[in-house]
């Protein structure tokens, strides 16, 4: 197993239109989380997935955030109607347990123009 | 709510000191994780350390070393003998219980030969 990958890793998009992204993890790994960060910033908790179950959700993230991790396996985080604001560098990251270390995907940089 | 706080913007030293990164959490619950992360140039987060809340042993790994201590919440990390290629963006987390990861907005390490 190679880690965490992430697809598309640059993605370009207008505002208002809809984007997909997809994070494979590590293949043991049961939990799952999305992140966003931006320049300067650490990263900025989204959500999380044990299994196929999202347990946590950012307040933060609004209603044209979504997130599904439909098999326990690959997820993905589609966000609607994209904003200047969306743009910034989404991460993924897994792990066996909330107390080991997370290993993190080379992250999908969405610039929405 | 939760909360990580790296005092320290940037940090800048000569090659072979010894640099210490400062981190302090803030958390009602009384079972959390820290950790420490590097996210060098490339971009990729890299795990580092980590401690749970009921260890506040103080351990050394090769060149790094941290300081837990739950009666200042702080958990602070030092590398020792600095090299250029220490040279990244480090960040402290605290992960919940329930999954929920908290990061600070980092500390940028430049390393001078």
């Amino acid at each position: 197993d190679t880690g965490v990958s992430q697809d598309p890793r640059h993605k370009i998009t207008k505002r208002g239109q809809n984007v997909t992204f997809r994070c494979d993890p590590i293949s043991e790994h049961n939990r799952l989380y999305w992140y966003r960060q931006t320049l300067g910033q650490g990263p900025e908790f989204l959500t999380y997935f044990q299994n196929e179950a999202q347990l946590e959700k950012s307040r933060l993230l609004s209603d044209r955030f979504s997130a599904e991790r439909p098999k326990g396996s690959f997820s993905t985080l589609e966000i609607q109607r994209t904003e200047q604001g969306d743009s910034a560098m989404y991460l993924c990251a897994s792990t066996v347990f909330e107390g080991n270390e997370q290993f993190f995907g080379p992250g999908t940089r969405l610039t929405v123009l | 709510a939760q909360k990580v706080t790296q005092a320290q913007t940037e940090i800048s030293v000569v090659e072979k000191e010894d640099v210490t990164l400062d981190c302090v959490y803030e958390t009602r619950d009384t079972t959390y994780y820290l950790f420490w992360y590097k996210q060098p140039p490339s971009g990729e987060l890299v795990f580092l350390i980590r401690r749970n809340s009921f260890d506040e042993q103080n351990e050394i790994s090769g060149r790094y070393s941290w300081n837990f201590q739950k009666s200042t919440s702080s958990f602070n990390f030092t590398i020792t003998a600095s090299q250029v290629v220490d040279s990244a963006v480090y960040f402290c987390a605290l992960t919940l219980r329930g999954g929920k990861s908290t990061f600070g907005d980092g500390t940028t390490l430049t390393v001078k030969p």
